[in-house]
């Protein structure tokens, strides 16, 4: 079954208490992106990635890095976690990465910063 | 810079009502535009999409037209059911220098009562 995959679904830690978000999807897809949502505001969108070891800034990337070492594999990374991060987040994939292209979505991650 | 705008929500109706959801958008060039879903506790899904002016995207009951005169997508369904309960995404796709990145809309909350 073609899907993107995120671990854990619900996290709660610490301030400063570095954290770690998986994502991976199984359709071949080179593009990979993450987004947060808060109420009111949508989706936003945090780090996106192109191919292998190329990953840019999305509109909210403070605070977070990203890396992608393999095609499959997306993981966020909250260094110093902090309360303004508590969100709903979002690990999305497509094709190549056009405008045109539909995007597949994790299931999310709760994530409560205490 | 490209933006979303969707009617105010929670919108409740009783089953078999009529459905219509606002969506207007801003942009530079000729975005794609999408319905995205998500259902409680899951991830979003593609709904339907429309890649170029007067298109018509159509899935599950729902349609929405690309408007570029009126620059609107709006969502309908003739009658909803208690299962189309769930929030909903308007989204734009501007691709180019954008890549991939989905600007959404602040979601729209539908509850149908039996």
């Amino acid at each position: 079954e073609a899907q993107v995959t995120q671990n854990p679904r619900y996290l709660i830690t610490v301030t400063g208490k570095k954290l770690t978000v998986t994502c991976s999807q199984n359709m071949n897809h080179e593009y990979m992106s993450w987004y947060r949502q808060d109420p009111g505001l949508g989706l936003r969108q945090i780090y996106y990635s192109m191919n292998v070891e190329v990953t840019d800034k999305g509109d909210v990337p403070e605070g977070y890095k990203v890396s992608r070492k393999e095609k499959r594999n997306f993981p966020l990374i909250l260094e110093s976690p902090s309360p303004n991060q508590t969100s709903l987040y979002f690990c999305a994939s497509s094709l190549y990465g056009t405008g045109g292209e539909t995007q597949y979505f994790g299931p999310g991650t709760r994530l409560l910063v205490l | 810079g490209n933006s979303v705008t969707q009617m105010e929500g929670p919108v409740t109706l009783s089953e078999e009502a009529f459905l219509t959801i606002n969506c207007t958008y801003t942009a530079t060039g000729y975005p794609s535009l999408f319905w995205y879903v998500q259902y409680p506790g899951e991830g979003l899904q593609l709904l339907l999409k429309a890649t170029k002016a007067d298109d018509k995207g159509s899935n599950k009951g729902f349609e929405a037209t690309y408007r570029k005169e009126t620059t609107s997508f709006h969502l309908e369904k003739g009658s909803v059911q208690v299962s189309d309960s769930a929030v909903y995404f308007c989204a734009l796709g501007a691709g180019g220098t954008s890549y991939g990145k989905l600007t959404f809309g602040q979601g729209t909350i539908l509850t149908v009562h039996p």
